[in-house]
């Protein structure tokens, strides 16, 4: 899981502002994923993608939106849409079926 | 729909002891079974895995059993240490069945080691 960063490790996002977060990985795994964790809680979906130029809705995925135009990125925006955003992102790649995650970014809303 | 429930929520230890962790799955089609341990604040690390053919794995003081007529898999620490206290996660995906590999997580369990 080395081979898959995330950036920032902290943000801070006012009211009504749209946020990007990075994945990226250099582990040339065709699947990845993004999950939301609130403190004391497990991982929940958000979107995944299986190949470029594809991707799926996960369990919670109103208020974000992703793309994947490379195999080795896939971003997270937060909209302003996503009432209560504030929680710790962790984007996952996969081969085989094995996932690994990336490091996360902590988002806070002001 | 999918589901897995994990249990128990938390567990204490003493120090050497053993500590199981379980959890059940609804999908019989679920093939492969990773366990996450999660340190605080730091991203989850996949620490053993099973697949459908096997009914038991072990690595070192980690030990994963899988029965698939009962639909539960277990997770058993044995000679605990405090630098095992983390919280757990168990998951299961139906592996090449499902192409996007799309892993279903239990709630997490939150081991403590006594020392």
């Amino acid at each position: 899981d080395g081979g898959i960063t995330q950036s920032p490790k902290y943000l801070f996002r006012k009211e009504g502002q749209n946020v990007t977060l990075s994945c990226e990985q250099n582990l040339n795994h065709d699947a990845m994923y993004w999950y939301r964790q609130d403190p004391g809680q497990g991982l929940r979906l958000i979107y995944y993608s299986q190949i470029v130029n594809d991707f799926q809705k996960g369990d919670i995925a109103e208020g974000y939106s992703v793309s994947r135009e490379k195999k080795e990125s896939f971003p997270l925006t937060v909209t302003s849409a996503q009432k209560n955003p504030t929680a710790f992102y962790l984007c996952a790649s996969s081969f085989g079926g094995q996932q690994f995650f990336g490091p996360g970014t902590r988002l806070t809303v002001l | 729909g999918e589901n897995v429930e994990q249990h128990p929520s938390t567990l204490s230890v003493q120090e050497g002891d053993s500590a199981v962790i379980k959890c059940t799955y609804s999908d019989s089609a679920s093939n492969y079974f990773p366990w996450y341990k999660q340190e605080l604040g730091k991203r989850p690390q996949l620490i053993i895995d099973i697949r459908s053919n096997v009914g038991e794995k072990k690595d070192q003081r980690i030990a994963v059993t899988l029965n698939k007529t009962a639909k539960h898999f277990s997770l058993h620490i044995t000679e605990t240490q405090p630098e095992d206290s983390a919280v757990y996660f168990c998951a299961a995906s139906k592996g090449p069945g499902d192409s996007s590999y799309k892993l279903i997580f239990g709630s997490g369990t939150r081991l403590l080691v006594r020392p």
